[in-house]
């Protein structure tokens, strides 16, 4: 069954703090693997996008990473802002044209001052 | 701005109502989605339209009936609602048949649906 489970399932932390997301996922066949943001009253905005052969990709402070052997990803928040507290949704494509997406229940991140 | 926009953004009706969602993209895409988002559990997808077709249903009741008619618009028809179907309604938009990697489904704000 295609599944991807997040963890942790909230998170609370300081204002400049670093903080790690993870992601694992049962998906087959593997397309390409996305984080999205949400913030609070917004659809999701994407934040990154790896397929199969990328092992990192960054955008500013964050920084997703992909194994694809254990099949797991991380995201990594830098130097965290209040701006940052949000949902983050991973999403998993999979199938031959990548179309079916596999959805996490998302991490929420709330950074306090 | 994402190029989708969904109206109304909050919605409160009673179980006999009949009332209607509708997403709008701006983005030229030719496919569109309806997603039910609660709390703490991953998106739903509940239709897919490619090219005005509705390609998939994912056993979603008939109170939910979706219309698409043309690539720009879609609505999400409701009819006799059940309070578990209080949730936040997502519209999201793709270009279906270009390279996975550009294959990107924006997300409108949802409408958030309280049924009483």
């Amino acid at each position: 069954k295609n599944q991807v489970e997040q963890s942790p399932q909230s998170l609370i932390i300081l204002e400049g703090k670093n903080c790690t997301l993870q992601c694992n996922y049962t998906v087959s066949p593997f397309s390409n693997l996305r984080w999205y943001k949400q913030d609070t009253g917004r659809g999701p905005v994407s934040l990154t996008i790896m397929t199969f052969s990328e092992n990192t990709k960054s955008n500013g402070r964050y920084t997703a990473t992909l194994d694809a052997d254990t099949k797991q990803s991380s995201l990594h928040i830098t130097a965290s802002q209040l701006s940052d507290s949000a949902s983050y949704i991973c999403v998993v494509s999979a199938g031959e044209y990548g179309n079916k997406l596999v959805f996490g229940a998302g991490t929420i991140l709330r950074v306090k001052s | 701005e994402t190029g989708v926009t969904q109206t109304p953004r909050h919605l409160v009706m009673g179980m006999t109502n009949k009332k209607s969602l509708k997403c709008e993209q701006h983005l030229g895409h030719n496919a569109m989605y309806w997603y039910k988002q609660s709390a703490k559990k991953p998106l739903e997808l509940m239709f897919v339209y490619s090219l005005e077709e509705r390609v998939e249903n994912n056993s979603v009741p008939s109170r939910f009936s979706p219309e698409c008619p043309n690539s720009s618009h879609l609505f999400l028809h409701l009819h006799t609602l059940q309070p578990e179907d209080s949730a936040l309604y997502l519209c999201a938009s793709s270009q279906e048949g270009v390279p996975l990697q550009y294959n990107e489904q924006f997300f409108g704000p949802g409408t958030r649906l309280t049924v009483l």
